[in-house]
C-alpha cells in the first residue's frame, strides 16, 4: 500500500465551479500536510501548508484535514481557467523527514 | 535571490553516457534533494542531503550518485544512463519553515 493515495484524474470542470481534491494516507504519523501546484513544464509550487486538523483557508484555497479518517482535501472556489494545473498533496513527518508526495491529479476549467 | 536553479534544462543521452545533472540554491537551506517525475507516478525521491558532507538514498536510487561538498550544490550524477532513465528531474531545497521550493526541471531522454 502507498503512504499517500491520490486519484490522478484527469478532473475537468466548468468555469466557476468548486473544486474538490483529495488525498488518504496510510500513516498516523505523519504531522504536516502540503498541497502543491504545477503547470505544465514547471516545477511544483507549494499553495498551501498546514499542520492540524481542521481548515484554513487563502483566498479561493481550503485546505482541509481530517486526521481521524488520514483524510486531506483541496478545495478550490469559483475556479478559473488559470487554476488548470496539475495539484499534488504532499505529507512528512517532521521538519527534518523526507516528503512524501501524491502522484497529483490532472485538473482542468473549461472556459 | 534566484532560488532553486538547474542546468541543462533538456538533455538527450545515448545508452551507456554519463552525465552530471547541476542544481544550486542560494537561500542557504541544508535540506536538498532530487525527484524524478513519470507519467503516473508522480514525485519519486532518488536521493537527498541534510547538510554539506551528507547524503542519503531515497526511493530509486540505483543508477544515481549525489555529493554535497558545499551547501548550495547538489549535483546528480547518472554514471552509465539507461533508457529507464528517461524522466523529467528536480531539484529541491527546504530551509527550516518546511516549505520546499522546487526548481525548473530538467528533461533527459535516453536513447
Amino acid at each position: 500500500q502507498k503512504e499517500v493515495e491520490q486519484d490522478p484524474g484527469p478532473l475537468s470542470v466548468p468555469e466557476g465551479a468548486i473544486v474538490s481534491l483529495n488525498c488518504t494516507y496510510s500513516n498516523s504519523a505523519f504531522q504536516y500536510f502540503m498541497w502543491y501546484r504545477q503547470y505544465s513544464r514547471k516545477g511544483p509550487e507549494l499553495l498551501m501548508y498546514t499542520y492540524s486538523s481542521g481548515n484554513k483557508e487563502d483566498g479561493r484555497f481550503t485546505a482541509q484535514v481530517d486526521k481521524s479518517s488520514k483524510y486531506i482535501s483541496l478545495f478550490i472556489r469559483d475556479s478559473q481557467p488559470s487554476d488548470s494545473a496539475t495539484y499534488l498533496c504532499a505529507i512528512i513527518y517532521s521538519s527534518a523527514s523526507k516528503i512524501i508526495f501524491g502522484s497529483g491529479t490532472r485538473l482542468s476549467i473549461r472556459p | 535571490n534566484a532560488g532553486v536553479t538547474q542546468t541543462p534544462k533538456f538533455q538527450v543521452l545515448k545508452t551507456g553516457q554519463s552525465m552530471t545533472l547541476q542544481c544550486a540554491q542560494d537561500m542557504n537551506h541544508e535540506y536538498m534533494s532530487w525527484y524524478r517525475q513519470d507519467p503516473g507516478m508522480g514525485l519519486r525521491l532518488i536521493h537527498y542531503s541534510v547538510g554539506a558532507g551528507i547524503t542519503d538514498q531515497g526511493e530509486v536510487p540505483n543508477g544515481y550518485n549525489v555529493s554535497r561538498s558545499t551547501t548550495e550544490d547538489f549535483p546528480l550524477r547518472l554514471l552509465s544512463a539507461a533508457p529507464s532513465q528517461t524522466s523529467v528531474y528536480f531539484c529541491a531545497s527546504r530551509g527550516t519553515s518546511d516549505t520546499q521550493y522546487f526548481g525548473p526541471g530538467t528533461r533527459l531522454t535516453v536513447l
